[in-house]
C-alpha cells in the first residue's frame, strides 16, 4: 500500500519560520506535490520536486531526499495569511495525460499574532 | 467563467436519491479527476479521465459512477449513497505529459448524505 506520514497540527508565530515535514513509503515516484488548503477552499499548487535537493520560489521552499522518502516545505517570514492546511502528495504513475496522486492527510498549520 | 468549476456546491440528499455533480475546466487540459474529501482524511483519488484511458480506484462503491463526455466536461452520478458517503467532492484538471504538470483543482462539491 502507499503511506504517506505528515504531522496532523503545527502552530507558529506570524513573522517566524516554519517546516512542514513529509515522510513516504510508495510503490512507484514520480515526483513530489505540495499543495495549500484555506478553510472551505479549494487545493491550489504550491511546488513541486522530482530531484533531490532545495527549490525555492519566494517565501516557500522544498525539500526532496528520495533515497530517505522524505521532503519538507520551508515557510519563511509566515504571515496569518499562511493559515491553512498543506497537503503532500506523491506522483505515482506518470502515464501518458493521466496523473495519478497519492496525498497525506495534511498539516492544519495555524499562524499566530 | 475561468479555471474549474463545479456545481453545485452544496447538496444534501437522502439515500434514495439521485443526483449528479458537475464538474467543467475552462484551461483546455486533457486530463480530469474526481477526489473524495473527508475530514481528518487524505484526498482520496475516485476516477481519472485522460485521453489514453480512464483509470478508477478499485475501492470505490459502485454507487458512484463518473461520466466524461468530452475533455472539458466530467460529471460523478450518484444513487443510493450512505451517510458515509458524505465528504467534500473535487473536481481537477491537469494538460501535458510531464510529471510537473500540476492539478488544478474546483472549489469542491459538499455533500451531506441523510
Amino acid at each position: 500500500g502507499q503511506n504517506i506520514d505528515q504531522p496532523t497540527e503545527m502552530t507558529a508565530t506570524e513573522g517566524a519560520i516554519v517546516q512542514i515535514n513529509c515522510t513516504y513509503q510508495t510503490s512507484g515516484f514520480n515526483g513530489l506535490f505540495w499543495y495549500q488548503q484555506h478553510a472551505g477552499e479549494a487545493p491550489t499548487f504550491l511546488s513541486y520536486n522530482v530531484l533531490d535537493g532545495l527549490e525555492e520560489k519566494g517565501r516557500f521552499s522544498s525539500f526532496l531526499s528520495r533515497s530517505k522518502g522524505y521532503s519538507y516545505l520551508l515557510l519563511k517570514e509566515l504571515q496569518m495569511k499562511d493559515s491553512a492546511s498543506y497537503l503532500c502528495a506523491v506522483l505515482l504513475i506518470s502515464s501518458g495525460s493521466a496523473r495519478q496522486l497519492t496525498f497525506g492527510s495534511g498539516t492544519q498549520l495555524t499562524v499566530l499574532p | 467563467e475561468t479555471g474549474v468549476t463545479q456545481t453545485p456546491r452544496h447538496l444534501v440528499m437522502g439515500m434514495t436519491n439521485k443526483k449528479s455533480l458537475k464538474c467543467e475546466q475552462h484551461l483546455g487540459h486533457n486530463a480530469m479527476y474526481w477526489y473524495k474529501q473527508s475530514a481528518k482524511k487524505p484526498l482520496e483519488l475516485m476516477f481519472v479521465y485522460s485521453l489514453e484511458e480512464r483509470v478508477e480506484n478499485n475501492s470505490v462503491p459502485s454507487r458512484f459512477s463518473p461520466e466524461c463526455p468530452n475533455s472539458s466536461h466530467l460529471f460523478l452520478h450518484l444513487h443510493t449513497l450512505q451517510p458515509e458517503d458524505s465528504a467534500l467532492y473535487l473536481c481537477a484538471s491537469s494538460q501535458g505529459t510531464s510529471g510537473r504538470s500540476e492539478q488544478f483543482f474546483g472549489p469542491g462539491t459538499r455533500l451531506t448524505v441523510l
